[in-house]
């Protein structure tokens, strides 16, 4: 059974950062492109970042680029985001999928709350 | 960007009926069409992609159409767990772009 685990959410105040893991298990993670989708509270679904297979290509929304950084350790099957420079409008449920362009398989998700 | 554009916003319907979700792209996305259920508290679910192609596992109550810019979901015979929110969302290029979601309710 594939499973997709999100951790690191919390509360943080505007600027701050964040790092969010994702753990991977029941396929073989090295494989997929991976993604990080996102969902302000009440809202609709937003795609954030993915990452090629090998971490060699990444591709970001407009309005995180050079605040956010996608990677991965394929040897721990896991996937992660740091979040810089944190805005409220970043508040949502930020969510790990599998794929980079359509999304397979999804983690519950975590939740960041940027408020002062 | 490539924006997706929903209708109706929400839809109310009764078990067993036929409903028809529309989703428009604001330039041709071939059939790079992606659909998604989600129910309250949960994370979305991958039900149709490349247009017409259904997941494993998801219901044949489900279909998909549509190329180019013009694309539509149908849910034949609703069943009491179809009742949730869809979202069509396009994977021709980056930004994957969602379209605003519609919700299904029950009448």
């Amino acid at each position: 059974e594939v499973q997709l685990v999100e951790s690191g959410g919390g509360l943080v105040q505007p600027g701050g950062s964040l790092r969010l893991s994702c753990t991977a298990s029941g396929f073989t993670f090295s494989n997929f492109w991976m993604s990080w989708v996102r969902q302000a509270p009440g809202k609709g679904l937003e795609w954030v970042a993915n990452i090629k297979q090998d971490g060699s290509d990444k591709y970001y929304v407009d309005s995180v680029k050079g605040r956010f950084t996608i990677s991965r350790d394929n040897a721990k099957n896991s996937l992660y985001l740091q979040m810089d420079s944190l805005r409220v409008e970043d508040t949502a449920v930020y969510n790990c999928a599998s794929g980079g362009a359509s999304f397979g398989n999804w983690g519950q998700g975590t939740l960041v709350t940027v408020s002062s | 960007d490539i924006q997706m554009t929903q209708s109706p916003s929400s839809l109310s319907a009764s078990v067993g009926d036929r409903v028809t979700i529309t989703c428009r792209a604001s330039q041709s996305i071939s059939s790079h069409l992606n659909w998604y259920q989600q129910k309250p508290g949960k994370a979305p679910k991958f039900l149709i992609y490349a247009a017409s192609s259904l997941q494993s596992g998801v219901p044949s109550r489900f279909s998909g159409s549509g190329s180019g810019t013009d694309f539509t979901l149908t849910i034949t015979s609703l069943q009491p767990e179809d009742f949730a929110a869809y979202y069509c969302q396009q994977s021709y290029s980056p930004p994957y772009t969602f379209g605003q979601g519609t919700k299904l309710e029950i009448k």
